[in-house]
């Protein structure tokens, strides 16, 4: 199973928004609503910031959004603050009890 | 609140074995999927294995299948991936994760480094 494609970076301006992109195939990403998105500061644990697609869990910010298009699913982080500088993935449920990760987004506040 | 602890990982030896443990705390164990997330330095993440509530269902990623082991004891609050035959690129920081669901990872703790050379 290959990983899902993410690009490399991405940045924005505090208040400004980013979209982080991640490309899958028809056996994952297209195949199921099992997209989910994780942020992991330098040194940290990841931490879940939205599930099956679109779904945040309680205490992430609003700001946070997600969406899915076919292959592609989408994280956009609007009104960019300062503790939003961290690695983003993606990770979306391949079938066969298979889960596959996504190269990872560094996110910068410029 | 949710706790996963990690414990076991270390300096190993191509070939030997190492086995690590994830305690929880803070929500009903019995309950829950956990699975193994590992992220070699530097790299990025990489599923390894999932264990159903009760134990009963298992999977593993081909990388690592026929070589680790996952398990739990319900009564211990504990999770275990038995690590053989372990490679060069086995290195990694180990993370044990709660299923929210069966199809994303909701609590994760600090995981455990797992150095494999010679």
């Amino acid at each position: 199973q290959s990983a899902l494609t993410q690009p490399p970076s991405a940045s924005g301006s505090p208040g400004q928004s980013v979209t982080i992109s991640c490309t899958g195939t028809s056996s994952d990403v297209d195949d199921y609503n099992y997209v989910s998105w994780y942020q992991q500061h330098p040194g940290k644990a990841p931490k879940l910031m939205i599930y099956e697609v679109t779904k945040r869990p309680s205490g992430v910010p609003d700001r946070f959004s997600g969406s899915k298009s076919g292959n592609t699913a989408s994280l956009t982080v609007s009104g960019l603050q300062a503790e939003d500088e961290a690695d983003y993935y993606c990770t979306s449920y391949a079938g066969t009890n298979n889960y596959v990760f996504g190269t990872g987004t560094k996110v910068t506040v410029l | 609140q949710v706790q996963l602890v990690e414990s076991g990982g270390g300096v190993v030896q191509p070939g030997r074995s190492l086995r690590l443990s994830c305690v929880a705390s803070g929500f009903i164990f019995s309950n829950y999927a956990v699975h193994w997330v590992r992220q070699a330095p530097g790299k990025g993440l990489e599923w390894v294995a999932s264990i159903s509530y009760d134990g009963g269902n298992k999977y593993y990623a081909d990388s690592v299948k026929g070589r680790f082991t996952i398990s739990r004891d319900n009564s211990k609050i504990t999770v275990y991936l038995q690590m053989n035959s372990l490679r060069a690129e086995d290195t990694a920081l180990y993370y044990c994760a709660r299923g929210g669901g069966w199809y994303f990872f909701d609590h994760w703790g600090q995981g455990a480094l797992v150095t494999v050379s010679s």
